[in-house]
């Protein structure tokens, strides 16, 4: 059985650091996109980032690039993100979700999600 | 860019459902639906506009290509009042609330 548990989540200060990990079992881990998708209290979703299988290709939402960084180690069937400066409007609760790339570029889908892990950033 | 209408709708046991989504340019069939309950993680339930997920109920389908995709529930069932959004690479629809008439 599919198994994604998010961990890390908890109340920040504006400008603060959160690492955000993702214990993975129930699949061969190595063969599959990961990503983050989060969603704000009472909103809808929002895609974070991706990576590949390999780690080496890595894309981000716009609202977090150059502040949240997707990483992996599939050694350890694990997911992580590193959110750095964060602000309030990354109050969220954080998704972390398996994907199976039907076609490269064109459709992604997310077919397994975890419960996620509630980032809050308030002084 | 995904746009979903509407945004809520109320219904009762046995209606057929259906809820649209639109995309801002053509993406062939590459669009997923998946349903949240609340206070539950969201689930796949169609992709390639038209393939049900291994253990969906057969009373969802999905339609659609280019832009204009829509989501039947051809009787609804207690279990779907749920949010249900479109999805396409990293982008979501806003969501429709099916809600209890």
């Amino acid at each position: 059985e599919v198994h994604l548990v998010e961990s890390g989540g908890t109340l920040v200060q504006p400008g603060g650091s959160l690492r955000l990990s993702c214990a993975v079992s129930g699949f061969t881990f190595t063969s599959y996109w990961m990503a983050w998708v989060r969603q704000a209290p009472g909103k809808g979703l929002e895609w974070v980032a991706n990576i590949n299988e390999y780690g080496s290709d890595k894309y981000y939402a716009d609202s977090v690039r150059g502040r949240f960084t997707i990483s992996r180690d599939n050694a350890k069937t694990s997911l992580f993100l590193q959110m750095d400066s964060l602000r309030a409007e990354d109050t969220a609760l954080y998704y972390c979700a398996r994907v199976d790339v039907v076609v490269a570029g064109r459709e992604d889908n997310y077919d397994s999600w975890g419960q996620g892990t509630l980032v809050t950033v308030s002084s | 860019q995904l746009t979903q209408s509407p945004s809520s709708l109320s219904a009762s046991v046995g209606d057929r459902v259906t809820i649209s989504c639109r995309a801002s340019q053509g993406i062939n069939s590459h669009l997923a639906w998946l349903q949240q309950k609340p206070g539950k993680a969201p689930n796949l339930l169609i992709y390639t506009a038209s393939t049900l997920q291994s253990g969906v109920p057969s009373r969802f389908s999905g339609s659609g290509s280019g832009t204009d995709f829509t989501l039947t529930i051809s009787s609804l069932q207690p279990e779907d009042f749920a949010t249900y959004f479109c999805q396409h690479l990293g982008s979501f629809g806003g969501g429709t609330k099916v809600e209890t008439k």
